[in-house]
């Protein structure tokens, strides 16, 4: 079983519409967990970094954790075409001596206008 | 402020031969981290560097090996290429091991 499990989609919504993003992880010492954002061919950019349970809203984003289910999630409101892009979910154990990240393999989503 | 850097871009090598790869990390960090993604995949840790020592690595050979510098730049050396090396191969700086993790565009590396 993978560390963190992600539906790598592919996943298609009109412009408007509201994204529902999701990984579940296994390891209880997870406490950080992060969500990236990566266009074709480039480097993820960093979208938003939460720890522990609850809610962190930037903007159209809202990053979700409930530790109880071992369940994170990134809503999208107001979703653009240039949102298109592949989410990674991340987590991080910071109780370990190594600051390693271990990445879901990816949503591929499309925003059509 | 200067974000993450790597070098080369692009990169075609062939099946035992070596390459380096390098990064520049953001200003005011002192901890690099490389990570291998495969096409269709998520990014794999490879290891990590904090203060110019490896502060441990994944499930990967020892034909991967690092460095890191004075100046926290790193190098990303494979030895004995494989075909399955072929991928993305990303470096992310950050200040300390375990703050948030700024990744830099990637080199892609081809092995024929």
């Amino acid at each position: 079983q993978k560390e963190v499990e992600q539906d790598p989609g592919p996943l298609s919504v009109p412009e408007g519409a509201i994204v529902s993003l999701n990984c579940t992880y296994s390891n209880s010492a997870f406490q950080y967990f992060m969500w990236y954002r990566q266009y074709s061919r480039k480097g993820p950019e960093l979208l938003m970094y939460t720890y522990s349970s609850g809610n962190k809203e930037d903007g159209r984003f809202t990053a979700q954790v409930d530790k109880s289910s071992k369940y994170i999630s990134l809503f999208i409101r107001d979703s653009q075409p240039s949102d298109s892009a592949t989410y990674l979910c991340a987590a991080l154990d910071r109780g370990s001596t190594l600051g390693r990240l271990y990445f879901g393999r990816g949503t591929q989503l499309t925003v059509w206008p | 402020e200067t974000g993450v850097t790597q070098s080369p871009t692009h990169l075609i090598k062939t099946r035992g031969q070596q390459v380096t790869l390098r990064c520049s990390s953001q200003s005011g960090h002192n901890t690099v981290s490389w990570y291998q993604q495969a096409l269709g995949q998520g990014p794999q840790f490879i290891f990590q560097y904090y203060r110019e020592e490896e502060n441990g690595r994944g499930n990967f050979p020892p034909r991967f090996s690092g460095l890191q510098f004075p100046n926290y730049s790193s190098e990303l050396n494979v030895n004995a290429l494989e075909l399955d090396d072929s991928a993305l191969y990303l470096c992310a700086s950050s200040k300390g091991a375990y703050n948030e993790q700024f990744f830099g565009p990637g080199t892609r590396l081809t092995v024929l």
